[in-house]
């Protein structure tokens, strides 16, 4: 079993559409949680830290369940330019706060 | 804002050559990570370094070496290139004392292709 499992998806929505993302993780010893957008070809970029009050910015809202051990991500009124692959990324709780990333979801959003 | 810098942007080997990728992450950052992702995967963590010293190893081939020099650039050195050594890999940087909270910040990436 994969540390960090992630739907693979696509998620395809249209505009404005409300879509949702989960992410498990196994180790119950995580403590820090991400969410990072990546275009294709491109870098990873940092989309959202997750917290354990949840937090919002802007469009997105991110949530964390310790108790069933995953992370969330809603998006509200998608756009276009909200297609891509997003990638919930974990530190196990080590050291070197390396961060263990899952297999993305993609999303398409559609006109 | 400076950014995390790769070189070379894309890099075209033959199997069994060597290869030498590098990274100069954000001023002021003392952690780099390395990870490679391949067509359709998951990035990979590859090693991490802070304060120049290794600090932890992921998946990793014994084919390849890293460090971090004194001014904090870290080089990647991949030898007895296999085709299956084709992906793109990134460096990555931070403060450690904040990347917690902050998570940390990626290069662009080099493209390696080994044909």
């Amino acid at each position: 079993r994969k540390e960090v499992e992630q739907d693979p998806g696509p998620f395809n929505v249209p505009e404005g559409a409300t879509v949702a993302f989960n992410c498990t993780y196994s180790n119950s010893a995580s403590q820090s949680f991400f969410w990072y957008r990546q275009d294709c070809r491109k870098e990873p970029k940092l989309l959202m830290s997750v917290y354990s009050s949840g937090n919002e910015d802007g469009r997105f809202t991110a949530q964390l369940n310790r108790a069933s051990q995953y992370i969330s991500l809603l998006i509200r009124d998608s756009k276009l330019s909200d297609s891509a692959t997003y990638l919930c990324a974990v530190n196990p709780k080590d050291s070197s706060y390396k961060l263990i990333f899952g297999s993305g979801t993609r999303l398409l959003v559609r006109p | 804002a400076a950014g995390v810098i790769q070189s070379p942007r894309h890099l075209i080997k033959e199997k069994r050559e060597t290869a030498t990728l590098k990274c100069y992450p954000i001023p002021r950052h003392d952690t780099v990570y390395w990870y490679q992702q391949g067509p359709g995967q998951d990035p990979q963590f590859l090693i991490s370094f802070y304060e120049k010293m290794q600090s932890d190893k992921g998946s990793i081939p014994d084919r390849f070496s890293a460090q971090q020099f004194s001014d904090y650039h870290s080089e990647l050195n991949m030898s007895s290139l296999e085709l299956g050594d084709s992906a793109l890999y990134f460096c990555a940087s931070t403060r450690a004392a904040v990347s917690s909270n902050y998570g940390y910040t990626f290069g662009s990436g080099t493209r390696l292709t080994v044909v």
